[in-house]
């Protein structure tokens, strides 16, 4: 089972910083990697999908990147809504599950 | 819009069983699969399993196998989520949302319902 590590688990930043989260998998994996952002009593938004694809609305200043067992998503010149956790997430039809996540990484002002 | 509405929270004893409802709207639900995951109190989220409104078929984690029941309702444009013999560790929010993306199953979530709290407690 491949397991899926973010890092750090909280992120204390400044409107207008720079945020840098990572996701580490336990070992290679395919580019089908996502990222979600989660706010206390809302549903969780798609932001990112295939490791760095935005997904439809999602401002140009949310990237991804990665490979292998590393993965990155960055925020660059955070605003006040973006203060909320993040997840990563792998399809990876040979794991089982082969829908998994990360433990989160909650980005705080 | 794209709206997942999910029915509200629930407190249940252990041994029961617990049915949440996902209310679709704004797209073809038969085209689409609804999965269903859970979160857990400091937990990761956690796959539970997917069901195909267009075919009538479902697919489990084998961490729920035998205990979860995922069907739907076309004609109600609704999916749901029953399990059975809840354990406290059970207690979780509980999600729907849509498969999104290069198959039939969906590769991601691209809209989820707003999270069911199912609390299991004697």
């Amino acid at each position: 089972e491949i397991v899926l590590t973010q890092s750090p688990g909280t992120l204390s930043l400044s409107p207008g910083e720079r945020a840098t989260l990572s996701c580490r998998a336990s070992q290679s994996v395919s580019r089908y990697l996502a990222w979600y952002q989660h706010k206390p009593g809302q549903a969780p938004r798609l932001l990112i999908y295939d490791t760095s694809n935005r997904a439809s609305g999602v401002p140009a200043r949310f990237s991804g990147s990665g490979s292998g067992t590393d993965f990155t998503l960055t925020i660059s010149g955070l605003e006040p809504g973006d203060f909320a956790v993040y997840y990563c997430q792998l399809r990876m039809r040979s794991n089982w599950p082969p829908w998994t996540f990360g433990q989160g990484t909650k980005v705080e002002i | 819009q794209v709206q997942l509405v999910q029915s509200g929270a629930e407190v249940t004893k252990p041994g029961a069983s617990v049915k949440v409802s996902c209310k679709a709207s704004g797209y073809d639900f038969t085209n689409y699969a609804v999965h269903w995951l859970r979160q857990a109190p400091g937990q990761r989220p956690e796959w539970m399993g997917w069901f195909k409104p267009g075919i009538n078929k479902a697919k489990y984690s084998q961490r729920f196998q035998g205990r979860v029941t995922l069907t739907g309702d076309t004609s109600a444009n609704t999916a749901y989520m029953d399990l059975s013999s809840l354990r406290p560790e059970d207690t979780a929010v509980y999600s729907c949302a849509r498969g999104y993306y290069y198959d039939s199953d969906g590769y991601y979530f691209d809209f989820w319902g707003q999270g069911t709290l199912v609390t299991v407690s004697s």
